[in-house]
C-alpha cells in the first residue's frame, strides 16, 4: 500500500543511547517532517525537509539530527537519549495538495 | 509565515449532537486545507481536505468549507456518535520558498458522551 512507512513503532531505550528513526515514502513527494506529541499535546515540529538534500529545524529540534537520504527516506536521530524525549514520533510527507502521516514511533527512554 | 488557530478543546457534547470546530489560518498564496483525526492510541488519519476557495470537503459525515474571505474552514458534523471521540486537527500547506510546507494547528479533543 502506498504511505508512509516508519521503523520500529515501538523503543525502549536507556538515558544515553542512541537511535535512528527510519521513515520512507512511496508517494514521490519532495517535502517530509518529523513530528513529535507528547501525552495531552499537539504535534511540535521537530526537523523538516522540503527537498532532497535540504533541511531545515523546527520548533524543537534540540538533541536531534536528521538526514534526508534521497527522495524517499528521511531518518531522526537521537544521538544520546534522555527522558524529556520520551513521546510518540511521526514523520509525514506532502505535496500542496496531500499530506500523509506514518502510523508513529512510541519512544520511552528510561 | 503561514499559521493555523483552532478553537481550545476540550469539547463534550452529547450523542447525535451538532459538533462544530473552529480553524482559521494565516497564509500565503493559495494553501491547501486539511482536518486530521487521531483517535486514541493511533495515529493521525487525514478525515477531509480542500484545495481551492469554496471546495467543500466532506468524510463520515464531516464537512468543512474553504472559506477564503473568512480565511476559515470550520468542521461541522450534524449527529455526533461516541465513536466520533478523538482529537482533531487543522492543517495547511502553501507552496513557498521553504516547499509546500505542512503547518498544523494545536488540536482540538472531542469528547462524545452516550
Amino acid at each position: 500500500n502506498a504511505g508512509v512507512t516508519q521503523t520500529p513503532k515501538f523503543q525502549v531505550l536507556k538515558t544515553g543511547q542512541s537511535m535512528t528513526l527510519q521513515c520512507a515514502q512511496d508517494m514521490n513527494h519532495n517535502s517530509m517532517y518529523w513530528y513529535r506529541q507528547d501525552p495531552g499535546m499537539g504535534l511540535r515540529l521537530i526537523y523538516y525537509s522540503a527537498s532532497e538534500g535540504t533541511t531545515d529545524k523546527g520548533e524543537v529540534p534540540n538533541g536531534y539530527n536528521v538526514s534526508r537520504l534521497n527522495k524517499r527516506e528521511f531518518s531522526l536521530r537521537l544521538e544520546s537519549a534522555a527522558p524529556s524525549q520520551t513521546s510518540v514520533y511521526f514523520c509525514a510527507s506532502n505535496e500542496v495538495f496531500e499530506a500523509f502521516f506514518g502510523q508513529g514511533t512510541r519512544l520511552t527512554v528510561v | 509565515g503561514n499559521s493555523v488557530t483552532q478553537m481550545e478543546g476540550p469539547v463534550t457534547l452529547s450523542e447525535e449532537a451538532f459538533l462544530t470546530i473552529n480553524c482559521t489560518y494565516t497564509a500565503t498564496g493559495y494553501p491547501s486545507l486539511f482536518w486530521y483525526v487521531q483517535y486514541p492510541g493511533e495515529g493521525l488519519q487525514l478525515l477531509l481536505k480542500a484545495t481551492k476557495a469554496d471546495d467543500k470537503g466532506s468524510n463520515k459525515g464531516f464537512e468543512a468549507t474553504y472559506r477564503k474571505e473568512t480565511t476559515s474552514f470550520h468542521l461541522e458534523k450534524g449527529s455526533v456518535q461516541v465513536s466520533d471521540s478523538a482529537v482533531y486537527f487543522c492543517a495547511l500547506t502553501s507552496e513557498g520558498a521553504a516547499g509546500n510546507k505542512l503547518t498544523f494547528g494545536g488540536g482540538t479533543r472531542v469528547l462524545v458522551k452516550p
